[in-house]
């Protein structure tokens, strides 16, 4: 079946990129999905990548797929003390372990 | 905005009782979901619904049921709560299925 992998922990500087991996066994899922889970709160739908595309940019916030390597990232520019947060890579209904964001001042 | 709520944020039952989680939302979506949240595993799909008195169990559905006898409310039951049931209940809907708006959580403590 399909699982999505991520690493647990993720500590950067304020004003740093980040950049946050996630690697897919499989996937005819249209869109691959990106959460963000601040604490206390549910999930919260970031940003999306049509299965078709190589990347997206929004705003701070840059998707890369590599659909040959089963491999999708999301990169915040000037990541900012209110991005710390857990962040999910998702296949619809498929979820990965979520990375926490660690922002120092 | 599309708006899901969950019937209560904190829940603390004792082995053995039956508990109830409540999700409603009001966009009118036909797909809703119900998921766990636990540390290091991320979400996993207990059950979603994608009609009114449709189901189909997700990844692990062992020791729930769930009711959606009405578009807007999906309901997920705990039979008889076990300690291994502890966790995060998160529920979620959409228009289509890969479409997933999510409620705030529900954090379940069983005693």
């Amino acid at each position: 079946g399909e699982d999505v992998e991520q690493s647990l922990f993720l500590s950067v500087r304020e004003g740093d990129s980040s950049v946050i991996n996630c690697t897919y066994t499989d996937s005819s899922s249209t869109y691959l999905y990106w959460y963000k889970q601040e604490p206390g709160a549910g999930l919260q739908l970031l940003t999306y990548i049509f299965s078709n595309m190589d990347m997206k940019q929004d705003q701070r916030l840059t998707v890369l797929l590599n659909k040959k390597d089963k491999h999708l990232s999301l990169r915040i520019a000037d990541t900012q003390t209110g991005d710390s947060a857990i962040y999910f890579c998702a296949l619809p209904s498929i979820f990965g372990q979520g990375t926490t964001l660690q922002v120092k001042p | 905005d599309v708006k899901v709520t969950q019937s209560s944020r904190y829940l603390v039952k004792r082995t053995g009782e039956k508990v109830f989680l409540e999700c409603v939302q009001d966009m009118d979506h036909e797909n809703m979901f119900w998921y766990r949240q636990d540390p290091g595993l991320g979400l996993r799909l207990i059950y979603f619904s994608y009609d009114v008195k449709m189901k189909e169990k997700g990844d692990i559905p062992e020791g729930y049921s769930v009711s959606r006898e009405k578009k807007e409310r999906f309901s997920l039951i705990l039979e008889s709560a076990s300690t291994n049931q502890t966790s995060m209940y998160l529920c979620a809907s959409g228009l289509r299925r890969d479409e997933q708006y999510f409620g705030p959580g529900t954090r379940l403590t069983v005693t």
